[in-house]
């Protein structure tokens, strides 16, 4: 059974970092075939898509975050991390992670973190 | 990017009656297109791929259609267990974009 955990700080300040980390179990985040992703939805709203990792290093990210974001691996604790960086209110959301398939879907999803952007 | 628009945003259906929930790509996504199932304070559960192709353990009471920009997801003897909102999904292209969602009220 694949499990995934988000955790990172609940609360972060105007232009600081925001910083999460993904767990998985049941599987490897060193396997191919599969994008290690974040996704997030601001509060009652849909979805958005933030980017995924690969193949343990290859990256893509949406366009509109790209500029602040970076996404990271760590296979020997089989995790996978976020940061993103001079955050505004607007980055207030539950972000997930997320396993993607080759298709574009995402099969498995971790139960969402809040992230609350407040001084 | 693609836009994903969903309609109704929201829709009332008795129980044992039917639900039809349609999504619109604003530009062709072949069958590129998932379906997903989301619960309060639950992660969304992936329904549908390919548009029509049913993810492991998802009951037969649920059906998705559709190509190109129209696309429908049916789901019938609705329960109260159904209770939720359901977004799409298209990767046809990036970024991937889903659809603002649909909350299905049980009446």
């Amino acid at each position: 059974q694949v499990q995934l955990q988000a955790s990172g700080p609940g609360l972060v300040k105007p232009s600081q970092t925001l910083s999460l980390t993904c767990t998985v179990s049941g599987a490897s985040v060193n396997s191919g075939g599969y994008f290690w992703s974040w996704i997030r939805q601001h509060p009652e709203k849909g979805l958005e898509w933030i980017g995924y990792i690969y193949n343990s290093g290859r990256t893509y990210y949406n366009p509109s975050l790209r500029s602040r974001l970076t996404i990271s691996g760590d296979t020997s604790k089989n995790q996978f991390s976020l940061k993103l960086t001079s955050v505004t209110a607007a980055d207030t959301a539950i972000y997930f992670c997320a396993r993607g398939r080759a298709a574009g879907d995402f099969d498995y999803w971790g139960q969402g973190t809040l992230v609350t952007v407040s001084s | 990017e693609i836009v994903m628009t969903q309609s109704p945003a929201t829709l009332s259906v008795s129980p044992g009656e039917t639900a039809s929930l349609s999504c619109r790509a604003s530009q062709s996504i072949k069958t590129n297109l998932a379906w997903y199932q989301q619960k309060l304070g639950q992660a969304p559960r992936l329904l549908f791929y390919g548009a029509s192709i049913r993810a492991t353990g998802i009951p037969a009471r649920f059906s998705g259609s559709g190509s190109g920009t129209e696309f429908t997801l049916t789901i019938s003897s609705l329960q109260s267990g159904d209770l939720a909102v359901y977004f799409c999904q298209q990767y046809d292209d990036w970024p991937l974009t889903f659809g603002g969602g649909t909350k299905v009220e049980i009446k």
